[in-house]
This record gives C-alpha cells, structure tokens and sequence, in this order.
C-alpha cells in the first residue's frame, strides 16, 4: 500500500471548515484514498473514500487532485466534537481489507 | 446492530500472567482486524482474518501472541506470559466482504504490571 504524509497537528475555529491535506505521490491506479478519524479513548471512525472523483457525504467532503497525488478532507462547519486525529490510508480494495495507519493529523477546534 | 463489542474494557494484570482478550464482530461481517495502540507506535496491525481463518499474521510481534477465531461471532487475542511492554489499547474491528467501512470496537486497555 502507498505511503501517506500527513501534517502531524492543525488548529481550526469552530464553526469554519477544517481542511485537512494528505499527500500520497506514489498512489497506485487501482487505490483507494479513505479516511478515518479516533477522537480521544474512542475505537477509529470510518469518515468517507474515494477513488477518483470527489466524494460527499454527511460527514465530510473529499477532495482528490486530478494526479491522484494528493487530497483534502474538509469538514464543512467543524465543531469542538471534531476534535480528533484524522487518518489518511490508502489501499487496494481487493487486499483483504488491511488498513494499515500513519500517524495521522491531530485537529484542535478551538472555540 | 450493538456493533463490534470488545471485552474486558479494562484490564490490570501482572508479569507472567496470561492475558485473554475477547471480541465480538459485527454479525455478518467476514473480515476481523486486532489493532494495538501505543503512544510511540500508534496504531498497528496484529493480525486479520477472513471467514474466521488467519490471513496476514505478520504483525504480531512475537511468539508469546496468539488469535483464534473458533467462529464467526468471536475471537480472542491471548499473551502469554505478558510483560510491561505489552501495556496498550487492544482493538477489534470488523467489516463485511462488500463493505469499505472497518468498524472498531471500544477497545481493551491493557495493563501488565
């Protein structure tokens, strides 16, 4: 599976959009860009994926540049709740599942 | 569904004892995950089954590491003997064969005094 680069903390006001990169320059054709977030004590939480095209659902946005090289997770309207570590994986999807973690970008949304 | 439930939540236990972990998956869901979380390594693989047979093993850091899943509906993670070392957040995830969404337990703090 490909690496990903995360920045390793990001601070954001709530009510704004957090914006969150994910750098991973050496994506294979048939990988999957996913993200997963772990607030505090918590079991991780899927958030959303995507292939290709950008991806929308009630969580979040993604945003996948057309190179595949990179992307960005936005939460619309963060809120202090989503204060967590974001977690940036790329795998194929026929691989068993196997979603193997970096160390992930933790969000502070401050008041 | 009350999704994957992890058991103990908590657990204190002393060197050289052996250490059981317990998950319950999600039912349905063929694939089942165990994770360990540390501050210095964060999130790892231990191990992953798919209709409850071993498939990728390689993260389990020692022979002292066992998993089994006897059935589709549990799995244990066993140490033996523990060490300090082994202190950590245990997880235990699941997900379904069409699915691209791992859900995880609450986890297993273990503590090896």
């Amino acid at each position: 599976d490909a690496k990903t680069t995360q920045p390793p903390s990001m601070d954001c006001a709530e009510g704004r959009a957090a914006n969150l990169p994910c750098n991973h320059s050496t994506i294979s054709g048939n990988e999957y860009v996913y993200w997963y977030r772990q607030i505090h004590s918590q079991g991780p939480q899927y958030i959303i994926h995507g292939l290709k095209n950008n991806e929308t659902n009630e969580m979040a946005s993604l945003i996948i540049t057309e190179d595949r090289k990179s992307s960005t997770l936005i939460l619309p309207h963060a809120t202090l709740r989503d204060t967590a570590v974001y977690y940036c994986i790329v795998r194929v999807d026929n691989q068993g599942g196997k979603l193997i973690f970096g160390q992930g970008t933790e969000l502070s949304v401050k008041p | 569904d009350a999704g994957v439930i992890q058991s103990p939540r908590h657990e204190v236990t002393e060197m050289g004892q052996e250490v059981t972990l317990r998950c319950k998956p999600i039912s349905g869901h063929d694939y089942l995950f165990w994770y360990r979380q540390t501050m210095m390594r964060g999130l790892e693989l231990l191990i992953y089954f798919n209709n409850n047979v071993p498939i990728d093993d390689s993260g389990m850091p020692e022979d002292r590491f066992s998993a089994k899943m006897p059935n589709a509906s549990f799995s244990t993670l066993k140490i033996q003997p523990s060490e300090p070392r082994d202190s950590a957040v245990y997880f235990c995830a699941s997900r379904g064969a069409g699915g691209a969404e791992a859900f995880f337990g609450q986890g297993t703090r273990l503590t090896v005094v």
